[in-house]
């Protein structure tokens, strides 16, 4: 069965610090890859996509994630992070435009 | 426009207790999907509508969880002889096509005493 690894299940930065969130997932064909963010008290919501195209993915408010097919890895990374940023991201994968998998979860604490 | 939106927000509901929950779908959207998510895990599958086909029901835990859907409308989502570990967030979420992006809703959190 396939399956997502989010490895970091709690991380605390501090204000300007760089960020990278793991994501792998297991093979299973075509896949499309997801970020998702939770900020505390609203609902989850799309943060950048992969389908195809330049493996290096930009996203809203400065995320970006890297798809390393070889590595079977979609991280999330962001240069400087901010207060605003804390919140719970989800990596998700579409297998063979079918099924949605989700990782557990990595819930983010950047301290001001 | 309005998003996905999700009834109950809350429920608590005593042991061996039918519950329904209820989503309505961003119009338009024919895929709809419903997930639970236990407290500190990730999202789990449990059902998949996708047009007029058949859902795909295969993340369903058991025979007391169901789901219908309206057309391309309503959802629900129904629980029957609730169980303490029934008690978690359930989410719902629908997108253009299957394969597109999903949009969440606000999910209900149910707590089963």
């Amino acid at each position: 069965a396939q399956s997502v690894s989010q490895h970091n299940h709690h991380v605390i930065l501090s204000e300007a610090a760089s960020l990278e969130l793991g994501c792998n997932y297991s093979y299973g064909g075509t896949v499309n890859l997801f970020w998702y963010v939770q900020y505390p008290g609203q609902h989850l919501q799309l943060l950048l996509k992969y389908f195809s195209g330049d493996p290096l993915v930009k996203g809203i408010k400065g995320f970006e994630a890297e798809f390393i097919k070889s590595k079977f890895s979609f991280n999330l990374r962001k240069p400087s992070v901010q207060w605003s940023d804390t919140a719970e991201y989800f990596c998700a994968v579409l297998y063979n435009f079918n099924k949605f998998y989700f990782g557990s979860g990595t819930k983010l604490n950047v301290k001001p | 426009g309005a998003g996905v939106s999700q009834s109950p927000s809350n429920k608590v509901t005593e042991k061996g207790k039918d519950v329904e929950l209820r989503c309505d779908p961003i119009s338009g959207h024919t895929a709809l999907y419903w997930y639970r998510q236990r407290l500190g895990q990730g999202l789990e599958f449990l059902i998949y509508f996708q047009g007029n086909s058949a859902p795909d029901k295969s993340g369903l835990p058991s025979d007391r969880f169901s789901a219908e859907r309206t057309g391309e409308s309503v959802s629900t989502l129904t629980i029957q002889r609730t169980q303490q570990e029934d008690s978690a967030v359930y989410l719902c979420a629908s997108s253009p096509q299957s394969r597109e992006t999903q949009y969440f809703g606000p999910g209900t959190r149910l707590l089963v005493l």
